[in-house]
C-alpha cells in the first residue's frame, strides 16, 4: 500500500459528461500529479501540483482541469467525455527534500466511457 | 515522441533465470532513472531508482546498470520468481527544474516460467 488514495475505483459514464476523481497524497506529501494510462499512449503525465499551485503541465486536454485543495487531496475533473478517455488514471504524490523525487501512485481509477 | 524507449515489449524467463529490460533516453537534462512495477489492476510501485552519478545500484535481486554516455539504462532481475511476473516501466526525469514528472517508457510485460 503507498499509502495514495484515489476514488472512485471505477467509473463508468456517457459520452459527454463530466466527472471528477479524487486523490489523497500520502500524509505530508506536497506534490500531486495525475497521469493516465492507456492501451495505445501507455502511461503519460497531465499535471503537477505543489502545495496548491500548478507546477506543471504535460499532455492534458483543454476539457481536463485540476486543482489542489489546502487540505493537499487533489480533483482531476475530466468535462465533455469522448470514448477515447476511456483510460486508467492514476494519481501520485512525492514528498519534500532529499527524497522527492520518488513518486507514488495510488491504486488508480478506471474511467469507462460508453 | 517516446522520450524514453524500453524494450524488449515482452519477456519470457524460466524460474531462476536472469531477466534484463533495457531503456534509452535522448534528453540529457533527465537526472533521475527508477522503474516501477505494475500488478493487473493495481497502481505502478517504486522498485528501484538511480542517479546519473553512479553506473550501478543494486537491492536484493533488482540492479539498475547505468550507461552515462551511451544514454542507457538497464534493469537485470537476478534468480527471476514467478511472483516477478508483472509489466516493467522505466522512467526518466529532470529533477532539478522542480517540475519533476516524469517520462514513461512503453513498458515490458514479464513472464516467469515455474
Amino acid at each position: 500500500d503507498s499509502g495514495v488514495t484515489q476514488t472512485p475505483k471505477h467509473l463508468i459514464t456517457a459520452t459527454g459528461q463530466r466527472v471528477t476523481l479524487r486523490c489523497s497524497p500520502r500524509s505530508g506529501d506536497l506534490s500531486v500529479y495525475w497521469y493516465q494510462q492507456s492501451l495505445d499512449q501507455g502511461l503519460q503525465f497531465l499535471i503537477q501540483y505543489y502545495n496548491g499551485e500548478e507546477r506543471a503541465k504535460g499532455n492534458i486536454l483543454e476539457r481536463f482541469s485540476a486543482q489542489q485543495f489546502p487540505d493537499l487531496h487533489s480533483e482531476l475533473n475530466l468535462s465533455s467525455l469522448e470514448l477515447g478517455d476511456s483510460a486508467l488514471y492514476f494519481c501520485a504524490s512525492s514528498a519534500e527534500g532529499k527524497s522527492y523525487n520518488e513518486q507514488f501512485f495510488g491504486p488508480g481509477t478506471r474511467l469507462t466511457v460508453l | 515522441q517516446q522520450q524514453v524507449k524500453q524494450s524488449p515489449q515482452s519477456l519470457i524467463v524460466q524460474k531462476g533465470g536472469i531477466s534484463i529490460i533495457n531503456c534509452a533516453y535522448e534528453n540529457t537534462a533527465f537526472d533521475y532513472f527508477p522503474w516501477y512495477q505494475q500488478f493487473p489492476g493495481k497502481g505502478p510501485a517504486l522498485l528501484i531508482a538511480i542517479r546519473p552519478d553512479v553506473s550501478e545500484k543494486k537491492e536484493g535481486r533488482f540492479t539498475i546498470s547505468f550507461n552515462k554516455s551511451a544514454k542507457q539504462f538497464s534493469l537485470h532481475i537476478m534468480d527471476s520468481q514467478p511472483g516477478d511476473s508483472a509489466t516493467y516501466f522505466c522512467a526518466a526525469s529532470k529533477s532539478r527544474t522542480g517540475a519533476n514528472n516524469l517520462f514513461f517508457g512503453t513498458g515490458t510485460r514479464l513472464t516467469v516460467i515455474p
